[in-house]
């Protein structure tokens, strides 16, 4: 079993969507919960993290952990044809090295 | 402030050659991780480095792959004796830290190296 599991899809949905972006995951020491945005070659660049469970909330962009589901989730409101990318999903355990541990994935596209 | 720099972005290798990815942090980052994205799959750790010493390899394959992070110049990733398999991206990333208690310690990611063995 992956320690994050993550839906590779591919998404696609129409400009303004709202758009939900899901992944689960095994390792209970996991504290900290990231998602990165990649687009078509080129390195990912974090979006958004999270320290344990709860909300947090940028611009258009609502990222949400439930560790009691080991559930995390990534909301993006009006989405724009710029959106469009691999969404990654990453969680690190809160000490030491921090090494991100990914899953898969996710290609969304944001048809005009 | 450039940003986290690899070289070559793309690397070619016949089967038995030896591939050299480089990696230069951003400035003040002490802290360096390599990754390897295959194809359709998400990123994988490798290894993680500070000045002169390995301080995680969990990740790296236990034959044909070293890294390396000496005093001066950038961080190294070599694999010897390349297989069709070791086709992927390796992305490297920098950060500043060592993270203490509720630290998130951000990596920042270079644009990957992309090698192709023939």
């Amino acid at each position: 079993q992956k320690e994050v599991e993550q839906d590779p899809g591919p998404l696609s949905v129409p400009e303004g969507a709202i758009v939900s972006l899901n992944c689960t995951y095994s390792n209970s020491a996991f504290q900290y919960f990231m998602w990165y945005r990649q687009y078509s070659r080129k390195g990912p660049e974090l979006l958004m993290y999270t320290y344990s469970s709860g909300n947090k909330e940028d611009g258009r962009f609502t990222a949400q952990v439930d560790k009691s589901s080991k559930y995390i989730s990534l909301f993006i409101r009006d989405s724009q044809p710029s959106d469009s990318a691999t969404y990654l999903c990453a969680s690190s355990i809160i000490q030491g090295a921090q090494k991100l541990v990914f899953g898969q994935g996710t290609r969304l596209t944001i048809n005009p | 402030n450039a940003g986290v720099m690899q070289n070559p972005r793309h690397l070619v290798r016949r089967r038995g050659q030896e591939a050299r990815l480089r990696c230069s942090p951003m400035k003040g980052h002490s802290h360096v991780y390599w990754y390897r994205q295959l194809p359709e799959e998400g990123l994988k750790f490798m290894v993680y480095l500070q000045k002169e010493n390995i301080i995680d390899e969990s990740g790296m394959p236990k034959e044909r792959f070293s890294a390396e992070f000496p005093k001066e110049g950038p961080s190294i990733l070599r694999i010897q004796q390349v297989v069709r398999g070791d086709s992927a991206a390796y992305f490297c990333a920098s950060s500043p830290r060592l993270a203490g208690a509720r630290s998130y310690n951000e990596q920042f990611f270079g644009p990957g190296t992309r090698l192709t063995v023939l």
